[in-house]
């Protein structure tokens, strides 16, 4: 167990549905990562949080809502999603953002987007 | 941007042959180069790493080397096993920004 635990695993939702992502962490981290893992692709940053401050949105479209209430807890919320963004997320946290930090990653959840 | 490109997307190996895999990047202030093997169904996970103060650095049956000259870096795995078979991930960073990963490799070893 890394440390790192992400809700649910799996995912089904339709384009219309709200639905959101959690990410915790127990590891006294200070930065948290949202990643997206498609198929053939390499591991996409979404976004990163270093002490609950969004430093980083890799010009991700705006269905995708991210949420830091503290250093140990991310939520990505979705909205009106497309079939395409049908993926795993991947959330990570690191002790510092940056600075050769080692990711720590959760199982992911598995999003089917009807 | 850096970017961080993988070779081979795919890899079949026998079962006690050696595999290697190669990256390049683009940003010649990148100074940190993990690799993250991930297991079917399995979060990526540290496996080793090297910085570019070092020109090689093993731990048990795998090594990566860099070149910092040609800007590559490789992970060599000796002595494959089935427990090898995964996604292995490159990655690079200046250590003051956030990983860019390599597309990942796929190695198969057979028994």
């Amino acid at each position: 167990e890394t440390g790192v635990t992400q809700t649910p695993r799996h995912l089904v939702m339709g384009m219309t549905n709200k639905k959101s992502l959690k990410c915790e962490q127990h590891l006294g981290h200070n930065a948290m990562y949202w990643y997206k893992q498609s198929a053939k692709k390499p591991l996409e940053l979404m976004f990163v949080y270093n002490f609950k401050e969004q430093t980083e949105n890799n010009s991700v479209p705006s269905r995708f809502s991210p949420e830091c209430p503290n250093s140990s807890h991310l939520f990505l919320h979705l909205h009106t999603l497309q079939p395409e963004d049908s993926a795993l997320y991947l959330c990570a946290s690191s002790l510092n953002r940056g600075l050769d930090g080692e990711l720590f990653f959760g199982e992911g959840s598995r999003l089917t987007v009807l | 941007g850096e970017n961080v490109e993988q070779h081979p997307s795919t890899l079949s190996v026998q079962e006690g042959d050696s595999a290697v895999i190669k990256c390049t990047y683009s940003d010649s202030a990148s100074n940190y180069f993990p690799w993250y093997k991930q297991e079917l169904g399995k979060r990526p996970q540290l496996i080793i790493d090297i910085r570019s103060n070092v020109g090689e650095k093993k731990d048990q049956r795998i090594a990566v080397t860099l070149n910092k000259t040609a800007k590559h870096f490789s992970l060599h795995i000796t002595e494959t096993q089935p427990e090898d078979s995964a996604v292995y991930f490159c990655a690079a960073s200046t250590g003051y920004s956030t990983l860019t990963f390599g597309k990942g490799t796929m190695l198969l070893v057979s028994p």
